[in-house]
This record gives C-alpha cells, sequence and structure tokens, in this order.
C-alpha cells in the first residue's frame, strides 16, 4: 500500500516556542491531506483539512493561528504548533488519501508525539 | 456522516474468531462503512470497507446486515498482534468522501 511518513517521530520543547511537523506521502501525489490529533485513551480527533496549494480548513473549535498549516506540494505538509504549551502535549497524526490505490483510500502516517515542558 | 455505535472493549482468544459489531442505524444510501484499527500508540491502519455486500480480504470480513443499520467485522483467527482499537466509520465513499472521522472505537483484547 501506499506510505505515508512523518517527521519527526518524537520532539520535546520549552514552553513557548514553536514545533513543526512535517507529513510526506512517499510513492503517491496527495492534494488533500489531515491532520489529527490525539491525547492519551482518547480517540483521534480531526483538526484540520490541508489543501495543496490553497488554505486549510479548520474544523471547529481548532485555532488556525496555533495550528499553522501549510500545503506546499503534493507530497508535503506541515504542521507547526505556534507558541506551544504543556496542553498541546499530545500525538498528531496526519493521512492522505490515495485514490489511485483501490481499496485502500487513506493512508495514516505513523504520528508524531509532542510533549511541551 | 452518519454516527457509529461500537460496544467499548472486548476480549477474544488467541485463535479463536473475533467478532466485532458496530450500529449505524441512520446510514445514508451512498455512504460505506470502513473499518480501521489502530495499534498502540501507532498510526491507524485501513482494514476494509463495504457499501451493501459481505466483503473479504486478507485481513478480515465484513458482514453487513441487509438493512444495512449495522455490520460485523470478522477476524477470523485472531493472533496477539490483533490486540488494537478497532474504530467503524460510515462515510460517503472514494474520492467524494473526504475525511474520516473517528468514534471512540472498540478495544479488542487477544489474549492467550
Amino acid at each position: 500500500g501506499a506510505v505515508v511518513s512523518q517527521h519527526p517521530s518524537w520532539v520535546i520543547c520549552k514552553s513557548g516556542t514553536s514545533v513543526k511537523i512535517e507529513c510526506r506521502s512517499l510513492d503517491f501525489q496527495a492534494t488533500t491531506m489531515f491532520w489529527y490529533r490525539q491525547f492519551p485513551k482518547q480517540s483521534l480527533m480531526l483538526m484540520a483539512t490541508s489543501n495543496e496549494g490553497s488554505k486549510a480548513t479548520y474544523e471547529q473549535g481548532v485555532e488556525k493561528d496555533k495550528f499553522l498549516i501549510n500545503h506546499a506540494s503534493l507530497t508535503l505538509s506541515t504542521l507547526t504548533v505556534t507558541s506551544a504549551h504543556p496542553e498541546d502535549s499530545s500525538f498528531y497524526i496526519c493521512s492522505a488519501p490515495a485514490w489511485d490505490y483501490s481499496n485502500n483510500e487513506q493512508f495514516f502516517g505513523p504520528g508524531t508525539r509532542l510533549t511541551v515542558l | 456522516d452518519a454516527k457509529t455505535t461500537q460496544p467499548p472493549s472486548m476480549d477474544c482468544a488467541e485463535g479463536r474468531a473475533a467478532n466485532l459489531p458496530c450500529n449505524h442505524s441512520t446510514i445514508s444510501g451512498n455512504e460505506y462503512v470502513y473499518w480501521y484499527r489502530q495499534i498502540h500508540s501507532q498510526g491507524p491502519q485501513y482494514i476494509i470497507h463495504g457499501l451493501k455486500n459481505n466483503e473479504t480480504n486478507e485481513m478480515a470480513s465484513l458482514i453487513i446486515t441487509e438493512d444495512r443499520k449495522s455490520s460485523t467485522l470478522i477476524l477470523p483467527h485472531a493472533t496477539l498482534r490483533d490486540t488494537a482499537v478497532y474504530y467503524c466509520i460510515v462515510r460517503v465513499g472514494g474520492n467524494q468522501g473526504g475525511k474520516l472521522i473517528f468514534g471512540q472505537g472498540t478495544e479488542l483484547s487477544v489474549k492467550p
């Protein structure tokens, strides 16, 4: 199946700093990517839809100025957590639809664990 | 997209079939049933999806009732590596559907 990678796999940062997470589709092009956040013992919560060449679409309650999304190419979307605080500590996961792969519509990255001290 | 209801947890003995139910009574005619699973601290993995016919692949079988209001995911011979949270999601299929909205899922524990 198609492969989606994320970098870094984990990151620890100080409160007030910004952190960038990359999501790449390795063997297919993705005009759309999705960003999720998952807190311990909870389900995945969709944060935003990343669109190549245009602005991201954010889910209700997600601060667009806090979570900056850039989809600069057909294989790369980035999520920047600005002025991170301890409550932003979470598991961030991206996914990308691969329409050319029959029966396998969306592929997920391995996730990035963010810890804000 | 229609809402789904799943039991929060289930146990299964290793080597036995695991049958995971899902209720989706408000499903629309153009909505598919998708199953994903998430092993601890990993990204979700696609398992199977279907519209109204039963489906089978190398991982699992999907049984959808005739009225499409519920479905069952079957892992025919569960192994310890099948321990994960299983999510049933209903949405429009193909490139028309877009985003996946995850519910709480069923935490399946496969025991020796």
